[in-house]
């Protein structure tokens, strides 16, 4: 079975500072994985996929098959980073989320 | 630009009730998804579609039925509501395997 483990629910990090979110998956096969942000009164979107290999607002992602995780990281973080969120597994079309992760950003 | 509308955005129903929540997507993508969201857990794909005509079971799809007759729609049906299906629902649609725009949710309390 497919399981996603985002381990913070709430996260604190101050402006310029670095910030990194954890994400840890159990998967038998090879995994596709994501991560969703939902800023606040906005919709839940995709931020980025690992195969990309992408840097979307700053964020990346590296995917560690040793370690069985997928951390979210951002050298210095800003205030519009507040938000939630989400790590996702992908099986065909059957996506894992975890439980999410609320990300304030204090001035 | 609508993106993912879904209908309605609140609810409150009886348990043993009925109902058919609605999703439309005006991007002409193929793929499209129902997922609900309890608290302290991440969203649980329902059902899902992969094209006109097309749906297939997903994690936690016991009690809904679903339905794709035009590309653009995908309707969740509760034929008889149970309190345990008190959650927050989101549509989804996407060109790729995995969900990309999201509707703003449908919150649906059972009594």
């Amino acid at each position: 079975a497919q399981r996603v483990t985002q381990p913070e629910k709430l996260l604190s990090v101050f402006k310029g500072a670095p910030v990194e979110l954890k994400c840890n998956y159990s998967y038998s096969g090879s995994p596709e994985l994501f991560w969703y942000v939902q800023y606040s009164r906005q919709r839940l979107q995709l931020l980025l996929r690992h195969i990309s290999r992408e840097s979307i607002k700053g964020f990346t992602a590296d995917l560690n098959k040793g370690e069985t995780s997928f951390h979210l990281k951002k050298p210095f973080a800003q205030e519009e980073d507040s938000a939630m969120y989400y790590c996702a597994l992908g099986n065909d079309y059957k996506l894992s989320f975890g439980a999410g992760t609320t990300v304030t950003v204090r001035a | 630009n609508a993106g993912v509308t879904q209908t309605p955005k609140f609810r409150v129903l009886k348990t043993g009730q009925s109902m058919t929540l609605l999703c439309a997507q005006d991007m002409n993508h193929e793929y499209m998804y129902w997922y609900r969201q309890d608290p302290g857990m991440g969203l649980r794909l329902i059902h899902y579609s992969v094209g006109e005509g097309t749906t297939a079971k997903g994690e936690v799809p016991d009690g809904y039925n679903v339905s794709r007759l035009k590309k653009q729609n995908f309707l969740l049906g509760l034929e008889s509501a149970a309190p345990s299906q008190t959650s927050v629902y989101f549509c989804a649609s996407s060109y790729s395997k995995q969900p990309q725009h999201f509707g703003d949710g449908t919150r649906l309390s059972i009594l």
